[in-house]
Formats: structure tokens, sequence, C-alpha cells
């Protein structure tokens, strides 16, 4: 069955490391793939979407990878700011259709420590 | 960006009785709505496919007569849980893609928390 997963439930960093994210999958072959943030008790927020035959998107201070060998992506936060603390959620979608599935990752917590 | 309003944001009612959960496009039309659910600490799991003037697409294991959806016109589908149990709460999400055929960036509601006593 179609696989999701975000290796860490929980991240620790200090404020001005680089965070990064991973997200797996298996059986799924996505059109692209997505990153959210989500805040406590909030809708979760479009932060940046990679297409299949892309390796790299960046914005501003995010960067995004995707490998679609290994079956992955890495999202990126550099000099990172206590502000950036929230759930970051990875999404994978398999058409471009508006009726296509978007699936989602379970989430990593990122906590930026002053 | 495009805003999707999504009211109310909290509720509180006893077992049996029926919610209504609705969801918005403000300044966009939205032909298709995603209804998810969310319990604490875990991702969001899609429910249906909501699509306007037709009838949803519900995912397996989502019972269509507990969770009606209806979407009625191009801005706005509910989600309406019927004959709410204490094991229905949770946090209840909806979403949209902007006009368009593609479903590139999901814009989301603020959430709805439902707990039932």
């Amino acid at each position: 069955s179609q696989k999701i997963e975000q290796n860490s439930e929980a991240l620790n960093i200090q404020e001005g490391k680089t965070a990064t994210l991973t997200c797996n999958y298996t059986n799924y072959s996505p059109a692209y793939l997505q990153w959210y943030r989500q805040d406590p008790g909030r809708g979760p927020v479009f932060l940046l979407l990679i297409r299949e035959n892309e390796k790299e998107k960046r914005k501003e201070r995010l960067k995004v990878t995707f490998d679609t060998t290994l079956k992955q992506s890495l999202f990126h936060i550099t000099a990172s700011q206590p502000a950036d603390s929230a759930t970051y959620l990875c999404a994978l979608t398999g058409g471009y259709s508006s009726a296509s599935k978007i699936i989602f990752g379970s989430g990593t917590r990122l906590s930026i420590r002053p | 960006g495009a805003v999707v309003s999504q009211h109310p944001s909290r509720v509180i009612c006893k077992s049996g009785t029926s919610v209504k959960i609705e969801c918005r496009s403000l300044d966009f039309q939205a032909t298709t709505m995603f209804w998810y659910r969310q319990f604490p600490k875990q991702s969001l799991m899609l429910m249906a496919t909501s699509n306007e003037g037709s009838k949803a697409t519900y995912e397996q294991g989502v019972e269509k007569d507990k969770f009606l959806i209806n979407h009625a016109s191009l801005t706005l589908s509910t989600l309406t849980v019927t004959s709410a149990h204490p094991e229905d709460s949770s946090f209840y999400i909806c979403s949209a893609t902007t006009g368009g055929m593609t479903n590139e960036k999901l814009f989301f509601g603020s959430g709805t928390q439902l707990s039932v006593l």
C-alpha cells in the first residue's frame, strides 16, 4: 500500500542552525510533492511545491529537494528562528487534476530553541 | 493568496446531536473541496472529496451516511456529522484548490474542533 513517512516525529535544534526534515514514500509515483506548515489548532499553510522533474526548489530561507529514485524529499530551513517552530507536513499527489487526492505524511514537529 | 473560511472553529455538543460545519472559498471558485480529519499529533486523513453539483467521493472506511457532505455551490461545501458520538471528536479541516484544472497548492480552512460529550 502507499505510504508516506516523515522520519522524525520531533526535531529540536538551536536557533541559527539549518533544520532538515525528511519525507520518504513507497508504492507511489507522485506528480509532485508539497510541504506545508501547521501551527497548533490551525489548518496547514502551503509553503513549497516541487514537481517530479525538478531536483530542487528554493524560497527565501526554505529549500526543498526531490529525489524520485530514492523516493525522498528533504526540506531545509536555513538560519532557523524560534518563529519557525511548528509542525511541517509533506504531501504527495499522483495527478494534476483538481480531483486528484493529496495524501499527507504524519508530520515533523520542529522546535527551534533560542 | 486565496482564502478559505471555515466555521464554526469550535463545537461542543451532546452525544446524538448533529453538527454542521461550513467551508467557503471567499475569493475564488472551488469546483473541488476536500474534507480531512486530524487526531492529536497525527496527520490529516482524507475523508472525502466534495465536487460541486455531484455526490461526494468518500474514502474507504468513512461512513457516508454519518458524514454528509453537500457542495451546493462553487464557493460552499458543508460537512454534517450526524448523530455524533464521543469517538467523532476530532479536528475537521476543509481545503480547496484555486480555479483551474490543477490541484497545485491546497488552501485550508482554519479547522473545526469538535468535542462530543
